[in-house]
């Protein structure tokens, strides 16, 4: 059974700082590992998908790694900003889109 | 597109009633789930569906229903609501193979007395 660890549970940075958001799963044969973004109250939003085939995605000031040896994955965000802060979960899926097994995510505050 | 919709936002229910939560989507996706958020736990899966007609279970079944009749709507149907069932639900859906990334709805908070 696919296990998702996200440590920590909470992270504060000052603003502009670069920092590493680490995601850890049990089982290497996963298909994708999927990167959201919830702001407190809202809904999920989908920030970055890696395939199994691929090693890193970005978009924009995020970057996201896929080792799957190793059985992690890392968000990157460059010069952070305070509406970056929000919780991130990271989520992987082992049988295809239909099921995602997430993380309890990481709390990011930046402060001004 | 309005993407994923769910209603009602917010619900209070009293122990042994029962409800759906609608959930439905504009954008043609095959898939679509059902997933609760817990404090602490994470989102866990509840049931899902490859397509019209096609429903399994997730993680943790026991207690809800779902059905699949068209392409857009799943519903989710508490049967007999219990304490235990007070969350946050999320609806999400994903075009299909070939195209993992799966969107998801604003939530429900369901809170039972």
């Amino acid at each position: 059974k696919q296990e998702v660890t996200q440590i920590p549970a909470a992270l504060s940075v000052p603003e502009g700082e670069n920092l590493v958001l680490n995601c850890s799963f049990t089982d290497s044969a996963i298909y994708n590992l999927q990167w959201f973004r919830q702001d407190p109250g809202k809904g999920l939003t989908s920030l970055l998908l890696i395939q199994s085939s691929q090693r890193e995605q970005t978009s924009g000031r995020l970057n996201a790694s896929l080792d799957k040896s190793s059985g992690r994955s890392t968000l990157y965000i460059a010069a952070s900003q305070p509406g970056d802060s929000a919780t991130y979960l990271c989520a992987a899926s082992n049988f295809g889109n239909e099921k995602l097994t997430f993380g309890t995510g990481t709390r990011l505050t930046i402060i001004p | 597109n309005a993407g994923v919709t769910q209603t009602p936002k917010f619900q209070v229910l009293k122990t042994g009633q029962s409800m759906t939560l609608q959930c439905a989507q504009d954008m043609n996706h095959e898939y679509m789930s059902w997933y609760r958020q817990d404090p602490g736990m994470g989102l866990r899966l509840i049931h899902y569906s490859v397509g019209a007609g096609i429903t399994d279970q997730g993680e943790v079944p026991n207690g809800y229903n779902v059905s699949r009749s068209t392409t857009e709507d799943f519903p989710l149907r508490l049967l007999s609501a219990a304490p235990s069932q007070t969350s946050v639900y999320f609806c999400a859906s994903s075009p299909g193979q070939g195209s993992p990334e799966q969107y998801f709805g604003p939530g429900t908070r369901l809170t039972v007395t």
